[in-house]
């Protein structure tokens, strides 16, 4: 987890749109999971990114640049039942490295 | 319910017991892994299984030894358990190893030592 980085907690409204950045150390980078996790809960698979660019999945995208080690997860249209534990985990060396998580709070 | 499943949910028991958490998965993955959460929430592996065989192992006191009986379970005996083995366990599964196999998670074991 040391070697990847993601803002601790994001608060935000209903409706809005929320950015988690994540940045990673390049060595041996293969791609790049996000996962989400529930208060409680098991992490769930979000997306992989492996090329750079934009992939869209719904209301949540992902973005990876390779040369920058660094991607971002895009919440849209938030609902309150987005709220929850985003991990940022980098593909390196045939095994997940996670970071801490970033914490989103949706308010009404 | 195609999933992953760990048995205990919960767990407390004193220090210096040995516990056992068991998993399996019925998604036909060959893959199997064990992560420790702890209070920060690092999600960290700590051993993975690819037909039964060992084939990650972190740095992790030999107090933990896992089995995999076969390719849809795989076991975690803790000996003499201690205070910082308090955490969640995850137990996870994936389609073959390496690069950008996705990993599907149990609903975790809270284990807390007393």
């Amino acid at each position: 987890g040391q070697n990847i980085d993601q803002p601790t907690e994001m608060t935000a409204t209903e409706g809005a749109i929320v950015q988690i950045n994540c940045t990673y150390q390049t060595s041996g980078f293969n791609g790049l999971f996000w996962y989400q996790q529930h208060a409680g809960e098991a992490p769930t698979f979000l997306s992989y990114n492996v090329l750079d660019g934009l992939e869209e999945k719904g209301r949540f995208s992902s973005f990876l640049s390779r040369s920058k080690g660094y991607s971002y997860l895009l919440l849209k249209e938030l609902q309150m039942k987005d709220s929850a534990s985003y991990l940022c985990a980098d593909d390196s060396w045939g095994k997940l490295q996670f970071g801490a998580g970033t914490q989103v709070v949706v308010t009404p | 319910d195609t999933a992953v499943s760990q048995t205990p949910k919960y767990l407390v028991t004193q220090m210096g017991n040995d516990k056992s958490i068991k998993c399996e998965q019925n998604l036909g993955h060959d893959t199997m892994y064990w992560y420790k959460q702890d209070s920060k929430k690092f999600l960290k592996i700590m051993f993975s299984y690819n037909n039964k065989e060992l084939i990650i192992n972190e740095t992790v006191p030999n107090r933990f030894s896992p089995k995999s009986p076969d390719k849809a379970h795989l076991n975690l005996h803790i000996n003499s358990l201690e205070l910082g083995d308090s955490a969640v366990y995850f137990c996870a599964s994936s389609q073959g190893q390496g690069k950008g196999k996705t990993q599907y998670f149990g609903p975790g074991t809270r284990l807390l030592v007393l």
